[in-house]
């Protein structure tokens, strides 16, 4: 089965305290992948998608990018409020025929600090 | 907000016992998924349904099963309650049938089996 790994498992960051995150993954033909952030009790919420090799996007303090073995999530100036867990996940082909399943890594929870 | 309801919020019940979570999607958005989040583990697939129809299975047990009604509300239901499966439930939603595209999450059903 394709398996998705994030590290590191936690980070503590100072505030303005630039860093990465890392979501690599084992898939054959990878056809898209998500990151998602995750507060405590809630509902994931939906980040970005990339689909191919050198693709970027960005939103406000993230950027994520995408390698033919990995993504990055580049966290830069964090503020306290971009503490939450973050998800990675991508499709996963079926059995069955198609992408109908997702698999998602079990997350970086990332704490900044005032 | 996502557009994705969900209930109950909470839900305590006792073992043996059976339940029903609802999930309404995303106006226009035909697909909807069902995870299950416990505290040590990640979000686990469980079942996709596309316009009323099953497309894909994950780890569900046979306890569980689901449905989509032609109005595209889901319905997850849970029998023989066992204490393991105390767990946050989420439910997503997709314009997609595939998993090609972005997932928007409910608040999610905690459940608490005693």
């Amino acid at each position: 089965e394709d398996q998705v790994t994030q590290s590191p498992e936690a980070l503590r960051l100072q505030e303005g305290e630039s860093s990465s995150l890392n979501c690599s993954y084992t898939v054959s033909g990878l056809r898209g992948l998500f990151w998602y952030r995750q507060d405590p009790g809630k509902g994931p919420e939906f980040l970005f998608t990339l689909y191919s090799a050198g693709e970027e996007k960005e939103k406000e303090r993230l950027k994520a990018t995408l390698t033919k073995k990995e993504s990055f999530l580049h966290i830069t100036a964090p503020k306290p409020e971009d503490s939450a867990t973050y998800l990675c996940a991508v499709p996963q082909f079926m059995n069955s025929g198609g992408y109908q399943k997702v698999t998602f890594g079990t997350g970086t929870k990332l704490q900044v600090i005032p | 907000d996502s557009g994705v309801t969900q209930t109950p919020k909470h839900l305590i019940t006792a073992t043996g016992q059976r339940v029903t979570l609802r999930c309404s999607p995303r106006s226009g958005d035909l697909s909807v998924y069902w995870y299950q989040q416990s505290l040590d583990q990640g979000l686990q697939f469980l079942i996709q349904y596309y316009n009323g129809e099953e497309r894909a299975k994950g780890n569900i047990l046979e306890r569980f099963s689901a449905q989509q009604f032609p109005d595209l509300h889901s319905e997850l239901n849970l029998s023989s309650l066992e204490l393991g499966d105390s767990a946050l439930y989420f439910c997503a939603s997709s314009v997609s049938g595939t998993g090609l595209y972005e997932q928007y999450f409910g608040p999610g059903t905690r459940l608490t089996v005693t």
